[in-house]
């Protein structure tokens, strides 16, 4: 019962480079989400997808690219990391058989250089 | 637009305290609202949560209630346990057009101590 599976748990990267934040969901939800979790801010949503082909930006989306290929997955990209992209990254999914209710990843923790 | 408002922290409590940890929102619409935990080391895991006013949410001895007149889901635990040193977290959420977006509170750290 995998859930809402994220790789790599742990990242650091050097300031210029850039890097895929995997997302797997084997839940067969339509809607899927990022958010990236800061000390004192919350959680804030950067991109989501309300399904295969489909992604609409969120709250925080400058610097971050994602897409949507399949059902299950929706990886996140950073195209050119950042010190300000220091921050833990929580992937999410929600489908029509789940109610309100939506399901977290554990979490990667990327620090920038 | 949507906010969540929670009590700040971190909050120290030794074992069997009573919890209260106060949240409120303000909304444009009618939220389901959830309280959200996250342990020390991984990921957000549904607490509990309530879909119109007057619900009660429970899990694992905590509890809260939709409040709209007052526009509050304050968490509540009779008796606290080590185990239940975490984050929480408050939020509300909406479907619309086959989405659904949580608005977070920016958490509040629990410590119980023995």
């Amino acid at each position: 019962n995998a859930g809402v599976t994220q790789t790599p748990k742990f990242q650091v990267l050097k300031t210029g480079q850039s890097m895929t934040l995997q997302c797997a969901q084997d839940m067969n939800h339509e809607y899927m989400s990022w958010y990236r979790q800061d000390p004192g801010m919350g959680l804030r949503l950067i991109h989501y997808s309300v399904g295969a082909g489909i992604t609409d930006q969120g709250e925080v989306p400058n610097g971050y690219n994602v897409s949507r290929s399949t059902t299950e997955d929706f990886p996140l990209r950073l195209l050119s990391a950042a010190p300000s992209q220091t921050s833990v990254y929580f992937c999410a999914s929600r489908g029509q058989n789940s109610g309100n209710t939506i399901y977290f990843g554990e979490g990667s923790w990327l620090t920038v250089v | 637009g949507d906010s969540v408002t929670q009590m700040e922290g971190p909050v120290t409590l030794s074992e069997e305290a009573f919890l209260t940890i106060n949240c409120t929102y303000t909304a444009t619409g009618y939220p389901s609202l959830f309280w959200y935990v996250q342990y020390p080391g991984e990921g957000l895991q549904l607490l509990l949560k309530a879909t119109k006013a007057d619900d009660k949410g429970s899990n694992k001895g905590f509890e809260a209630t939709y409040r709209k007149e007052t526009t509050s889901f304050h968490l509540e635990k009779g008796s606290v346990q080590v185990s239940d040193s975490a984050v929480y977290f408050c939020a509300l959420g909406y479907s619309g057009a086959g989405s659904y977006q949580l608005t977070f509170g920016k958490g509040t750290k629990l410590s119980v101590i023995p």
